[in-house]
């Protein structure tokens, strides 16, 4: 049964760097991209972006300046960090994964986490 | 700002059988990328519903079925039951955005 747990710091100030990470148990690490999602407080979802194993990247273009994705392949676990992080940033931010088999659905999700910016 | 277009709300009385569409565009739905579809419980992580357009995973009913035509995608349920009452939300990629996107949502109402 695969399981991801994040974690991270869940108030902010403005300007202040978002970081979040996830650790995967159970399954392959190496055969699936992983991904943070978004959700503003009452809002819809947010694709942020998503790395493989070998830390190949793809970001939502409109965040992209302000993103970054790591992973560390022999702890399975993957990170973001957000800059410059506004109060527009505040939402549960979601850790997920897609996978081939599920024609790159997100078919395992984190259980998400709050983050707060407010000065 | 969603690409992916879905009603706010749908109601249904319980046995009832509701449909919610997911309106998208040429540079997603309506290329050969796959929809899927996610219900989402107040304060839990979405689950994936359907997948592949029309597969559902192990473990979900099969009151629960999508479709997809052209630039359009739908998820149906049927005997709708209490515990159907979530958020509901369609899933793509854009080639425009170079990106997933996510439909705006749909909170399903069992009367």
């Amino acid at each position: 049964q695969v399981q991801l747990q994040q974690w991270g710091a869940g108030l902010l100030k403005p300007s202040e760097t978002l970081s979040l990470s996830c650790a995967v148990y159970g399954g392959s690490f190496s055969g699936h991209y992983w991904n943070w999602i978004r959700q503003p407080p009452g809002k819809g979802l947010e694709w942020i972006g998503e790395i493989n194993h070998s830390g190949s990247t793809n970001y939502n273009p409109s965040l992209k300046s302000r993103v970054t994705i790591s992973v560390d392949t022999s702890k399975n676990q993957f990170s973001l960090k957000l800059s410059s992080v506004t109060a527009a940033d505040t939402a549960v931010y979601y850790c997920a994964r897609w996978d081939v088999d599920t024609s790159m659905a997100y078919d395992y999700w984190g259980q998400g986490t709050l983050v707060t910016v407010s000065s | 700002q969603s690409v992916l277009t879905q009603p706010p709300s749908v109601s249904g009385a319980p046995g009832q059988r509701v449909t919610i569409s997911c309106s998208g565009s040429s540079s997603n739905i309506g290329t050969y990328y796959n929809v899927h579809w996610y219900q989402q419980r107040p304060g839990t992580a979405p689950k994936l519903l359907i997948y592949g357009n029309s597969k559902r995973p192990s473990g979900v009913p099969d009151r629960f079925s999508g479709s997809k035509s052209g630039t359009s995608a739908s998820l149906a349920i049927t005997g709708l039951q209490a515990e159907d009452e979530a958020d509901y939300y369609c899933q793509s990629y854009d080639n425009s955005l170079s990106g997933y996107v996510f439909g705006t949502g749909t909170k399903v109402t069992v009367l």
